[in-house]
Formats: structure tokens, sequence, C-alpha cells
């Protein structure tokens, strides 16, 4: 069975440093995997994925194999990037999504 | 404006009740899903369909149950069965056959106290 790691459950940095958090999965497949985040009083939404390798409000994430590991990070962090951000993987296209436990990032000032 | 509708917002019941928590959506996405969400245990899937009339259980599905008579609808039944049942609801939906690649549009959840 699939599952997904988050092992920072809080993660505080200051305006302007790195960011980096951590998702590992385990899956004997291959794997999709994606971000997702959710703002203070709105909905969960998709943030990146995998497959498209891009960049979405300077984050990226590169998927590691080897490691099974599929990190988020951005160079210099905001405030308004302050959110719940969740890691998720499907086995395959179109079917269920396992999340992981979530890391709530705040960025202070 | 497409998208998915949750309601309640607030939903309260009493031990012993079953209530039913609503979730439409008008994107013609084929599949749907219901996910629970606590703190520090992330989302976890309880049930799921990826066709009208047809629906899977996900990893926590005891204590409830699910319909899909129509592709709009995918309403979530919590029984007296559930013993802890106060969370925060979420439900998603996308198209099967392009994948979850492009990814799950999610409602604004119902938040279920038991009193």
């Amino acid at each position: 069975a699939q599952r997904v790691t988050q092992p920072e459950k809080l993660l505080s940095v200051f305006k302007g440093a790195p960011v980096e958090l951590k998702c590992n999965y385990s899956y004997s497949g291959s794997p999709e995997l994606f971000w997702y985040v959710q703002y203070s009083r709105q909905r969960l939404q998709l943030l990146l994925r995998h497959i498209s390798r891009e960049s979405i409000k300077g984050f990226t994430a590169d998927l590691n194999k080897g490691e099974t590991s599929f990190h988020l990070k951005k160079p210099f962090a905001q405030e308004e990037d302050s959110a719940m951000y969740y890691c998720a993987l499907s086995e395959t296209s179109g079917s269920r999504l396992t999340f992981g436990e979530g890391t709530q990032l705040t960025v202070n000032p | 404006d497409g998208g998915i509708t949750q309601s309640p917002k607030y939903l309260f019941r009493k031990e012993g009740q079953n209530v039913t928590l609503s979730c439409e959506q008008n994107l013609n996405h084929d599949a749907m899903y219901w996910y629970r969400q606590d703190p520090g245990q992330g989302l976890r899937l309880i049930y799921y369909s990826q066709i009208v009339n047809d629906f899977q259980k996900g990893d926590i599905a005891e204590g409830y149950s699910v319909s899909r008579e129509k592709k709009e609808s995918f309403p979530l039944t919590v029984t007296s069965a559930q013993k802890n049942p106060t969370a925060f609801y979420l439900c998603a939906s996308t198209h099967r056959g392009q994948g979850a690649g492009y990814g799950y549009t999610f409602g604004s959840g119902t938040r279920l106290t038991v009193v």
C-alpha cells in the first residue's frame, strides 16, 4: 500500500529565507506526486505536480525516485506563503490520492 | 460559475443520529471523493466513486455510507456507528479519464460536531 510522510508538522522561517518542506513516499510502482496548499479560510488547491516540472509561485519540487522523496522548495519565502501544505500520491492516472499529514508553514516578517 | 458546493458549512449532530452531508459539482467530473481532515492526520479517504451507481470504500469507511445516483451528486451519510464523527469533511472531484495529474477540485468543506 502507498504511504506519504511529511516529517514536519510545523515549519517556521523568516521572510526572504529559503524554505524546504519534506515529503517522502513509499510505493513500489511509478507514482504521480503532487503538492496541495490550503491558505487560511480558502479551499484546498493544487499547487504543483511532478509530471509538469513547473514552478508555481516560486515553488519547485523534484521527484527523487532513489530517495523516494518529493520535497517542496522555494529560495526566498514570502509572508503570503504561510499556509498548510500537503504532499499527495496517486498510483495511476485517475485513481485515488493518498495525502500526507501536512506541514503548517509560517513565514515571519 | 463551475465548482463544487458542499452544504451545510456547519452541522451539529446529537449522539445516535445519522446525518447527511451534501456534495454537488457542475464540472462534469466523473470521479468524486470524500475525505476527512483531522489535525495532525492529514486527509484520509472515506469513500470514492469513479462512475455513477458505483463506489468504493476508502481507508476509513466504517460508520459512513454514500450513494452516487447522479453524476453531479455524491452525498455522505455519517451514521451512528461512526465512533468519532466530529471532524472537517472535504469533497473533491476530478476527470477520471484525464487522470489525477490534472488535480482534484475541492469543496469548501463541512464541519461536523457531535453534541
